[in-house]
């Protein structure tokens, strides 16, 4: 079973960069099968996909994001990361990093880290 | 981007029983659809994929339906574990998206 786990900090302020870490355990971030993701939450509001990394460091980014993300991996430390760049209040959420598991036939989000809430403000 | 539109946004339903949850696509995306449950203050939980196909570990009693644009969750015999807000997501098209939820409650 994969364990994601985030990190970084809880609070940043307006115009700096938001940067978050996601652990990974009982997988591997160079696994084939595996696009790592993050999704985020606005308080009290709906789920939203950010974008992924796949081992072979090619990345795929949500066009309403992409001028602004960041999204890296560290093999050796099997982690993978966010940066979001120039952040506002509207930025302020649970960041998930999540695991999407792909088969010939199908993808799916079968595994979630818990959460971490960023806060934007001065 | 896809929309996807679920219905209803609200749900109350008492322990025993039995609710549909539906979601229709702005666009048609095969079977490339995914629902999950979130109760408040945990990460989402993968409940069926690929439409129909149940994940490991989540009880029989949810299932899936669709193709296309139209898709449906149903919950038999709701048990009070249940109690919690459910999103589709399609993962055919990049950027994926989600529904907007559907809150169940307890009545």
């Amino acid at each position: 079973q994969v364990q994601l786990q985030e990190s970084g900090p809880g609070l940043v302020k307006p115009s700096e960069t938001l940067s978050l870490t996601c652990s990974v355990s009982g997988g591997s971030v160079s696994n084939s099968s595996s696009y790592w993701s993050w999704v985020r939450q606005a308080p009290g509001k709906g789920l939203v996909w950010i974008g992924y990394i796949y081992y072979t460091g090619s990345t795929n980014y949500n066009p309403s994001l992409e001028s602004r993300i960041s999204i890296a991996s560290d093999p050796s430390k099997n982690q993978f990361s966010l940066k979001l760049s120039s952040v506002t209040a509207a930025d302020t959420a649970v960041y998930y990093c999540a695991r999407e598991f792909c088969n010939p036939l199908t993808c799916y989000m079968d595994s979630w880290g818990q959460g971490a809430l960023v806060t934007v403000s001065s | 981007d896809i929309q996807l539109t679920q219905s209803p946004s609200f749900l109350s339903a008492s322990v025993g029983d039995r609710v549909t949850i539906t979601c229709r696509a702005s666009q048609g995306i095969d079977s490339y659809l995914a629902w999950c449950q979130q109760k408040p203050g945990k990460a989402p939980k993968l409940l069926i994929y690929a439409a129909s196909t149940l994940q490991s570990g989540v009880p029989s009693r949810f299932s899936g339906t669709g193709s296309g644009t139209e898709f449906t969750l149903t919950i038999n015999s709701l048990q009070p574990e249940d109690f919690a807000t459910y999103y589709c997501q399609q993962l055919n098209t990049y950027p994926y998206t989600f529904g907007q939820g559907t809150k169940l409650e307890i009545k």
